[in-house]
């Protein structure tokens, strides 16, 4: 089936605007998660989604950073007035979270590039 | 002290020989861990679970874990170019109920024909 999906793919934003990220998970799948990743480093947890619930969101670097999931399908991570510390890979990934413990599948990633 | 740690390479090893990468952590109540992929430029892509003390194979990979010494290890037999890549160790907390994931930096393989 589908896997996980992300856009916009690149974005490039000028220092200041806001930007918006979509991820849309594997159908059926309960647990979505934000990560971000910087050059030569593994991804770092930002926030996650049981549902439409948000239950973690301790990894958000700032309150510039909003993330929702409203129907608890598709979810959206915001970055208002983007800095040029934004920039970084953004990964969404999904888990159905039963009898395969918490495997998650990554999406193709959100590259954004503050300038 | 990292959470994860990973030997970041790096690791060359030639075509048909036995890549071999460790990852250590730190949380000692981690339950279940995964190795991820990643290819340049692409995202993450898993690779291999294990939950269990000992060895677990899955085609040339065979991953190795063991919780007292909190090590756990990816054996990558009769490497081939297309193995080229970086692996992502990253386990599970152990307060984290819904699978929040710890990410080590990776190790870089490269296989030389």
């Amino acid at each position: 089936g589908a896997g996980v999906s992300q856009s916009p793919r690149y974005k490039v934003a000028k220092r200041g605007q806001d930007v918006a990220l979509r991820c849309d998970p594997i159908s059926g799948h309960v647990s979505l998660f934000w990560y971000q990743q910087a050059l030569g480093q593994g991804p770092e947890f930002l926030t996650y989604f049981q549902n439409e619930a948000q239950l973690d969101k301790s990894g958000l670097p700032s309150d510039r950073f909003f993330a929702e999931r409203p129907e608890g399908s598709v979810s959206t991570l915001k970055i208002q007035r983007t800095q040029k510390e934004d920039s970084a890979v953004y990964l969404c990934a999904s888990s159905w979270k039963g009898l395969a413990s918490y495997e998650q599948y990554f999406g193709p990633g959100t590259r954004l590039t503050v300038t | 002290q990292k959470e994860v740690e990973q030997n970041s390479g790096p690791l060359s090893v030639p075509e048909g020989a036995i890549a071999s990468l460790n990852c250590t952590y730190s949380d000692r109540g981690s339950q279940s861990f995964f190795w991820y992929r990643q290819y340049s430029g692409k995202s993450p892509e898993l690779i291999m679970s294990i939950y269990s003390n000992g060895d677990k194979e899955d085609g040339r990979f065979t991953a190795q874990l063991n919780k007292a010494s909190q090590y756990v290890s990816l054996l990558i037999r009769d490497s081939q170019p297309s193995d080229s890549a970086t692996y992502l160790c990253a386990p599970k907390g152990a307060t984290d109920s819904w699978g929040k994931l710890q990410f080590g930096a990776g190790t870089q393989v490269v296989v030389t024909p």
